[in-house]
């Protein structure tokens, strides 16, 4: 069965500073591969997406995501932090070769971003 | 954007009682999902539905669970008898060719 691990539970950066989130999953193969935010109250919105191709995937919000093969790791990048992107963040996988698109989700990420 | 919207945003309800929670699916979506969060854990995959039949479905949704197509364009996710314990936030997610799925807001569910 697929599993997906997010270390931090919780992470505070400054304002202005970079961020990496990380996921470590786990399957059989490469699985489809995702990023989800989740604002307070909110639905989940989708950052980015790896299906395959160039391993280092662009989303939106300035977010950028690099999935390693030989790590089994797909962890979420940001340059430069704005006080905007304070919510909890969503690693979730999707098989590919069985037919099952349920997602398997992380427990997330709290991001706190210090002004 | 097309939107995959919710209803209601809130429901309380009383323990043993029926609730009904409505989606609407972004237009020419033909997957369709329900997850659920309870506070402060992970979102975990409930049920899926292509071809008005149930493709998939977790060992969570038992018995007291169902899913419908009614009329073509809502999908339902009805709980027959709530628990104390089916209190969450129930996403409804749907996806067309591709394999991104694509969340409503939530609705969440208070069972007192």
């Amino acid at each position: 069965a697929q599993s997906v691990t997010q270390p931090d539970i919780h992470i505070t950066v400054s304002e202005g500073a970079s961020l990496e989130l990380r996921c470590n999953y786990s399957y059989g193969a490469t699985p489809y591969l995702f990023w989800y935010v989740q604002s307070p109250g909110q639905g989940l919105q989708l950052l980015l997406k790896y299906f395959s191709g160039d391993t280092l995937v662009q989303g939106i919000k300035g977010f950028e995501a690099e999935f390693k093969r030989s790590q089994s790791s797909f962890n979420l990048r940001k340059p430069s932090v704005h006080w905007s992107d304070a919510a909890e963040y969503f690693c979730a996988v999707g098989a590919r070769d069985t037919g099952r698109r349920a997602l398997t989700f992380g427990s997330g990420t709290r991001l706190q971003v210090q002004p | 954007e097309p939107e995959v919207t919710q209803t209601p945003s809130h429901q309380v309800t009383q323990m043993g009682q029926e609730v009904i929670l409505r989606c609407v699916p972004i237009s020419n979506h033909l997957y369709f999902y329900w997850y659920r969060q309870i506070l402060g854990q992970k979102v975990e995959f409930l049920v899926s539905f292509y071809n008005n039949e149930i493709s998939e479905k977790s060992e969570i949704f038992d018995d007291q669970f169902s899913v419908e197509r009614p009329d073509g364009s809502n999908f339902t996710l009805k709980i027959r008898s709530t628990k104390l314990e089916d209190s969450a936030m129930y996403f409804c997610a749907t996806r067309g060719d591709s394999y991104e799925q694509y969340f409503g807001p939530g609705t969440r569910l208070t069972v007192t």
